[in-house]
C-alpha cells in the first residue's frame, strides 16, 4: 500500500500553461519533500516542507503544506519544456527513512 | 557540496552471474545510505538501509542473501546482486545524506542493469 497518494499521474500541457500536482498522505511525516527525476538519471531535491500551512517558492514553482501536514502541492507556473520530468514527493519518517509516492509524469510541449 | 557517485551507469549481466554496484559519497562521510530499485515508469522502493560497521536492515519482501550490501567505510556502499535472473533487472539507485536532520537526501545517477 502506498502511502502518498500522487495525482494525477500523467500530465501533458502546452508551454505557457500551469500546473498542479497533488500529494496526500495517509500519514504525518517528519517532513516532506518533492523531487524530479529525470530519465536514467537519480531524482533530484526540489524543495524540504516541515511545517504545516508553509509556502515556498523556487522560481516558477510553489510548495505548499497543507495545515494537517498530510498533504502538499507543486505548482508550476508559465511551464516550460524544461520542466518535462517525473515529479516525486516523499514523506520523511522519523528513522529518516523515504517513502516515495508513485510520481507524476509530465510532459510540456513546446 | 554533497554529491553522491554510483558506478557503473549500466551493466549487462548473464543469468546466473553477480554484480556489484558502487556508491560513494565523494565530499562528506556518510554513516548510512539507502539502496532503492525503480521498475520502467514507476517509483522508488527503499530496498535497504546500508549501515556503517554492521548489518544493513532490509525491507519487507527484499531477500537479503540475494542482495548484499557491504558498507565498510564512510564512503562507501555496495549492493551486489547475487546469482541474477533477468527478473533482477531494474534501475538501481543510492542515496545518502551528510546531515538528514538538516540536508535533504542525494542521489546517485543510478544503474541500469540489465540480466539476460
Amino acid at each position: 500500500t502506498q502511502l502518498l497518494e500522487q495525482s494525477p499521474q500523467f500530465l501533458s500541457i502546452q508551454e505557457g500553461e500551469n500546473l498542479t500536482v497533488y500529494c496526500n498522505s495517509s500519514s504525518v511525516f517528519s517532513s516532506l519533500q518533492w523531487y524530479r527525476q529525470e530519465p536514467g538519471e537519480g531524482p533530484v531535491l526540489l524543495v524540504t516542507v516541515v511545517t504545516g500551512g508553509e509556502v515556498k517558492k523556487l522560481k516558477r514553482l510553489t510548495f505548499q503544506f497543507g495545515d494537517a501536514r498530510k498533504d502538499s502541492s507543486l505548482h508550476i507556473t508559465a511551464a516550460q519544456p524544461g520542466d518535462t520530468g517525473l515529479y516525486l514527493c516523499a514523506g520523511v519518517g522519523w528513522d529518516y527513512k523515504l517513502s516515495f509516492g508513485a510520481g507524476t509524469t509530465v510532459t510540456v510541449r513546446a | 557540496g554533497a554529491v553522491v557517485s554510483q558506478h557503473p551507469s549500466r551493466v549487462i549481466c548473464k543469468s546466473g552471474t553477480s554484480v556489484k554496484i558502487e556508491c560513494r559519497s565523494l565530499d562528506f562521510q556518510a554513516t548510512t545510505m539507502f539502496w532503492y530499485r525503480q521498475f520502467p515508469k514507476q517509483s522508488l522502493m527503499l530496498m535497504a538501509t546500508s549501515n556503517e560497521g554492521s548489518k544493513a536492515t532490509y525491507e519487507q519482501g527484499v531477500e537479503k542473501d540475494k542482495f548484499l550490501i557491504n558498507h565498510a567505510s564512510l564512503t562507501l556502499s555496495t549492493l551486489t546482486v547475487t546469482s541474477a535472473h533477468p527478473e533482477d533487472s531494474s534501475f538501481y539507485i543510492c542515496s545518502a545524506s551528510p546531515d538528514p536532520s538538516n540536508y535533504g537526501y542525494t542521489f546517485g545517477s543510478g544503474t541500469r542493469l540489465t540480466v539476460v
